[in-house]
């Protein structure tokens, strides 16, 4: 069974350009998230999907990030306009969905984004 | 609002001495209490969890304990190896009408030396 997979895993940007970040889910997971991790700080959630909507973004710093899960399969985030402080490692998870019980959250490799 | 302390931040041990990382969280209403191990190039990966209605759980090197009162949870694993090495965070949540809204701690850097 494939894995949770992020695209790309490494970006390189300049203040004021657009990124777009990928996550392509375990297949069959309907729940997908995605945190940030600034260097040397704790893993911040930013939102969760179930299946193509937004069940919780209350993480999401502001509206410069876009989130997006059509059709429910994979995830974009979009950040635009990028800004210094945007620099850290995303990550991507998703788990299946049991309900009333923890459910375990697989995570992606990340993708660090550095701006310049 | 909301957060989990992670301590130590660094941990350095010797080959077969055990080791221990200790967090704490603020919500009492989280119910849920997952370790994660990230190796270089890699993403998180959960290696043991416990829930609020269990004191302790261990699965072979690795233990997990639970104080729901002092609101503290702890990470052992005995007879470190080289292979332990690795960054761990530990992780609160609670069931909520959708999904798990997970809060980590900053991470632990264990260094097990050979």
């Amino acid at each position: 069974e494939a894995g949770v997979t992020q695209f790309p895993s490494h970006s390189v940007i300049e203040k004021g350009q657009t990124v777009t970040l990928r996550c392509d889910p375990i297949s069959g997971h309907d729940n997908l998230y995605w945190y940030r991790r600034v260097m040397g700080k704790e893993i911040k959630f930013l939102l969760h999907f179930v299946k193509e909507s937004k069940q919780d973004e209350s993480g999401m710093p502001n509206n410069r990030f876009l989130a997006e899960r059509t059709g429910g399969t994979y995830s974009t985030l979009k950040v635009q306009p990028a800004e210094l402080e945007d620099s850290g490692v995303y990550f991507c998870a998703s788990s299946q969905g049991l309900g009333g019980g923890a459910d375990t959250q697989y995570f992606g490799p990340g993708t660090r984004l550095t701006v310049l | 609002g909301e957060n989990v302390e992670q301590h130590p931040s660094t941990l350095s041990v010797q080959e077969g001495d055990s080791a221990v990382i200790k967090c704490t969280y603020s919500d009492s209403a989280s119910n849920y209490f997952p370790w994660y191990k990230q190796e270089l190039g890699k993403g998180p990966q959960l290696i043991i969890d416990i829930r609020s209605n269990v004191g302790e759980k261990k699965d072979q090197r690795i233990a997990v304990t639970l104080n729901k009162t002092a609101k503290h949870f702890s990470l052992h694993i005995t007879e470190t190896q080289p292979e332990d090495s690795a960054v761990y965070f530990c992780a609160a949540s609670k069931t909520n009408t959708g999904g798990f809204k997970t809060i980590f701690g900053a991470g632990t850097r264990l260094f097990v030396k050979a």
